[in-house]
């Protein structure tokens, strides 16, 4: 089955610096690639996503890599707030018809104004 | 914005009890999920259900639990006899569309403390 990787576990950044998180999968079937943050008592909170058919995607302040070859993907987070101090997750699906997403072991980030 | 409910958010049982969780999807959604996440690590699957049957279940969800959607909108987890390992943060989820790509929303949490 699919086993997601996730570095670093834990990541402190100044406000305006960027971060990066980087996951590793196994199973080259995945092609959902999903990410969740996490706030302190709530529930995972889907911030972006990419499919295998793509390389790349970009929202705001938010990007997300994908290297299919190395079977890898990265969060990157540019311009970097208080407020993005949380939790983040990777996960991934294990291809067409699984229908659970394996999650990483997550990245505790912390902003420091 | 249309979002995942759960009640309640904090059950404590005690060892051997029945406990249900509930869950309210996203009402055009179709396929259920629930997922638990033991304190400080990651979140785990457990069942998926789509038109009224479980699809898939991990290695976790054994005999003690069920899942049901005993109306038009409830999702439930059951767990017929509790043990302290069971203890965690369960969280349900909802996907309109094909679960393997399409983006599963996650409610709240039910925080289950079992002593």
């Amino acid at each position: 089955g699919e086993n997601v990787e996730q570095h670093p576990s834990t990541l402190s950044v100044q406000e305006g610096d960027s971060a990066v998180i980087k996951c590793t999968y196994s199973d080259s079937a995945s092609n959902y690639f999903p990410w969740y943050k996490q706030e302190l008592g709530k529930g995972p909170q889907l911030i972006i996503d990419i499919r295998s058919n793509v390389g790349e995607k970009k929202d705001q302040r938010i990007a997300v890599t994908l290297n299919k070859t190395a079977k890898h993907f990265s969060l990157h987070i540019t311009e970097t707030q208080p407020e993005d101090s949380a939790v983040y997750f990777c996960a991934a699906n294990g291809g067409t018809g699984f229908q659970k997403l394996v999650f990483g072991t997550g990245t505790r980030l912390l902003v420091s104004p | 914005e249309p979002e995942v409910t759960q009640t309640p958010s904090h059950q404590v049982t005690q060892m051997g009890q029945e406990v249900i969780l509930r869950c309210v999807p996203i009402s055009n959604h179709l396929y259920f999920y629930w997922y638990r996440q033991i304190l400080g690590q990651k979140v785990e699957f457990l069942v998926s259900f789509y038109n009224n049957e479980i699809s898939e279940k991990s290695e976790i969800f054994d005999d003690q639990f069920s899942v049901e959607r005993p109306d038009g909108s409830n999702f439930t987890l059951k767990i017929r006899s509790t043990k302290l390992e069971d203890s965690a943060m369960y969280f349900c989820a909802s996907s309109e569309l094909l679960p393997s790509t399409d983006t599963q929303y996650f409610g709240p949490g039910t925080r289950l403390t079992v002593l």
